[in-house]
């Protein structure tokens, strides 16, 4: 069936450091590809989304580029803030009717000053 | 209500008791939907629910979980007979278009069975 893998984390960084969090997924036909955030102590909110090949989504100075040949969604940020301290879940929409969202098991960043 | 609300935001009950959970949508959203997080495990997708269609229960872990909503709006989940692999934190969340994966969440409700 359609899955998300995500990298593991937790990631530490340093503010105004680069953040890469890779995401792949497999999927049987053309699906959508979301990427969530869960900030402490809230509820998951959408971050950004791409519904096709190529399509890039971007959303607080996150992007990211959903590549069909080498089934990737990776979210990046050029300059990452301590406010960016959450989890982020990536997830993948399987475009048929009835269907519902499947998450990657999410990755936990955190940023000091 | 501005957002999708869930309630309790925290349960502790005995192993053998059974909760109900609570969710209510935001106003005019078809679809609803639980999950639960569990540490380590991401967000299993328990079961779906849009406008006056059948449920998706596929994701439901064993017969001693079901949910219902009512008048397309509230829904409630029940767990019978809790077991100590259910503590979780059941997250709900609503969506106004079908069919597609922008949800809304609720902060969710933290049942711990003891």
């Amino acid at each position: 069936g359609d899955s998300v893998t995500q990298m593991e984390g937790p990631v530490t960084l340093s503010e105004e450091a680069f953040l890469t969090i890779n995401c792949t997924y497999t999927a049987t036909g053309y699906p959508s590809l979301f990427w969530y955030v869960q900030y402490p102590g809230e509820g998951l909110q959408l971050l950004l989304k791409a519904t096709k090949a190529d399509d890039k989504g971007s959303n607080k100075g996150f992007e990211a580029t959903y590549r069909k040949e080498t089934t990737s969604f990776h979210l990046e940020k050029g300059s990452v803030q301590v406010s960016d301290s959450a989890v982020y879940f990536c997830a993948l929409f399987p475009n048929q009717a009835g269907t519902a969202l499947i998450f990657g098991k999410g990755t936990t960043l955190s940023v000091s000053s | 209500g501005a957002g999708v609300s869930q309630s309790p935001s925290n349960k502790v009950t005995e192993k053998g008791k059974d909760v109900e959970l609570r969710c209510d949508p935001i106003s005019g959203h078809t679809a609803l939907y639980w999950y639960r997080q569990s540490l380590g495990q991401g967000l299993e997708f328990l079961i779906y629910f849009q406008g006056n269609s059948a449920p998706d229960k596929s994701g439901l872990p064993s017969d001693r979980f079901s949910a219902e909503r009512t008048g397309g709006s509230v829904s409630t989940l029940t767990i019978q007979r809790t077991q100590q692999e259910d503590s979780a934190v059941y997250l709900c969340a609503s969506s106004a278009y079908r069919d597609t994966g922008e949800l809304f969440f609720g902060e969710g409700s933290r049942l711990t069975v003891l």
